[in-house]
């Protein structure tokens, strides 16, 4: 079955300084792996994805994660945090025989000006 | 597009009412989702269609819960009888397309069952 885990249930770092979201992940076969980012009172949205290619991934708002296959693991980065940036995170994989998402439990980032 | 639409944005009912939830997907969208968000559990996937078609009821908490896709632009989650515990937040979300890896999410149902 596959699983996600996030870590910590909090990140604080100040503005302009570098983030880091940790995510580590379990799933037979090769993962899909996804961010999003959920604002007060609204849906997720989506941030950015792993499915092939490049460890390296670029997403939305200057955001990026690397993919580690030998841990297991897909931390979100981002190199000068801004206050906006402040919202909660979720991890996201599924394996590549359905579309079944497991969610992580989510990390709230706040960022301090 | 308008996004994933979602109606009512909040419901307030008693225990053992009977509660309905919509959504309307992206137009296009052939993947539908349903979520339920609560501070206990996170974010719990309940069901998903494809082609209107259900395809992974595995989450679907017990048989209160039926969900439906009568069309590719409407689907419904219905409680019957809502009780307090399955007060909670509750998303759909949709795929498709070039993005069929994507989910797009509407803005969401709270729910609270007195």
């Amino acid at each position: 079955a596959q699983s996600v885990a996030q870590p910590e249930d909090q990140v604080n770092v100040a503005e302009g300084n570098p983030l880091t979201v940790k995510c580590t992940y379990s799933v037979s076969g090769n993962p899909y792996l996804f961010w999003y980012v959920q604002y007060p009172n609204r849906g997720l949205q989506f941030l950015l994805k792993y499915i092939t290619g490049d460890n390296l991934v670029k997403g939305s708002y200057g955001f990026e994660a690397e993919f580690n296959k030998s841990q297991t693991s897909f931390h979100l980065k981002k190199p000068s945090a801004l206050v906006s940036d402040s919202a909660l995170y979720f991890c996201a994989v599924r394996d590549t025989g359905g579309f079944k998402t497991i969610f992580g439990a989510g990390t709230r980032l706040f960022v301090k000006a | 597009d308008a996004g994933v639409i979602q109606s009512p944005r909040h419901e307030v009912t008693e225990m053992g009412q009977e509660v309905t939830l919509r959504c309307k997907p992206i137009s296009g969208h052939d993947y539908l989702f349903w979520y339920r968000q609560t501070m206990m559990r996170g974010l719990e996937l309940l069901i998903y269609f494809n082609n209107n078609v259900p395809i992974d009821d595995s989450g679907m908490p017990e048989d209160r819960f039926s969900a439906k896709m009568p069309n590719a632009s409407f689907s419904t989650l219905k409680i019957q009888p809502s009780e307090p515990r399955d007060s909670a937040v509750y998303f759909c979300a949709s795929s498709g397309g070039l993005a069929k890896n994507i989910q797009y999410f509407g803005a969401g149902t709270r729910l609270s069952v007195l």
